[in-house]
């Protein structure tokens, strides 16, 4: 199964780009990488996905590396609301396999 | 915006009830999943289903039992609620066409088990 590797924590000034890196050295081909986050107390919300291409919309952008063993999320003006955790999962099969994830703190 | 709900929020009752946990979506999705997690957790699959009439067991083994009659309702019980249940379960849902549709989640409900 393709997992994925993510720093457990970083900060991030607000107005400024936060730069969220993803490990997943084992995803195979057809694996897409997803990214997800979780305020306290909430369910976690889909932000992007992708399986190449980099991909943009509103909440963020997905950069994939040409080898497609790392990825980034890019939260382009960071908030205070942006503060949370961030999840990059490698779906395998039917299950999504969220691992502990960045806890990203956005700094007035 | 996904439209996928969780009954109650919270919910704190004795040992030994029997403990049913709703979740509805309405988006027409044909596959739904339901999640334990942990506080500072990582979420672990306990269920999914496919569609009506099927239902699967995932990674990690669960004393609770699921349902699923209608395509917009996926309920979770357990049937004699012990401490050892006391978590926070999530439930998401997805379309069943293509292979890499994103999981689209409840905002859970935080079980506490005296």
């Amino acid at each position: 199964d393709a997992k994925t590797t993510q720093p457990p924590s970083m900060d991030c000034a607000e107005g400024r780009a936060a730069n969220l890196p993803c490990n997943h050295s084992t995803i195979s081909g057809n694996e897409y990488v997803y990214w997800y986050r979780q305020i306290h107390s909430q369910g976690p919300q889909y932000i992007i996905h992708g399986l190449k291409n980099n991909e943009t919309n509103e909440m963020a952008s997905l950069i994939i590396t040409e080898d497609r063993k790392s990825s980034t999320l890019i939260l382009p003006h960071a908030t205070l609301r942006d503060t949370a955790v961030y999840y990059c999962i490698v779906r395998s099969g039917n299950q999504f396999y969220f691992g502990t994830g960045t806890s990203l703190t956005v700094i007035p | 915006e996904a439209d996928i709900y969780q009954t109650p929020r919270y919910l704190v009752i004795g040992t030994g009830k029997k403990i049913t946990l709703e979740c509805s979506q309405t988006m027409g999705h044909d596959k739904m999943y339901w999640y334990q997690q942990d506080p500072g957790m990582e979420l672990h699959l306990i269920h999914y289903s496919y569609g009506v009439n099927s239902t699967e067991k995932g990674d990690l083994s669960s004393e609770s039992t699921v349902s699923r009659i209608r395509t917009e309702h996926f309920p979770l019980t357990l049937e004699s609620a012990r401490p050892s249940h006391t978590s926070q379960y999530l439930c998401a849902s997805s379309e069943f066409s293509g292979s890499n549709q994103p999981q689209h989640f409840g905002d859970g409900t935080r079980l506490s088990i005296l």
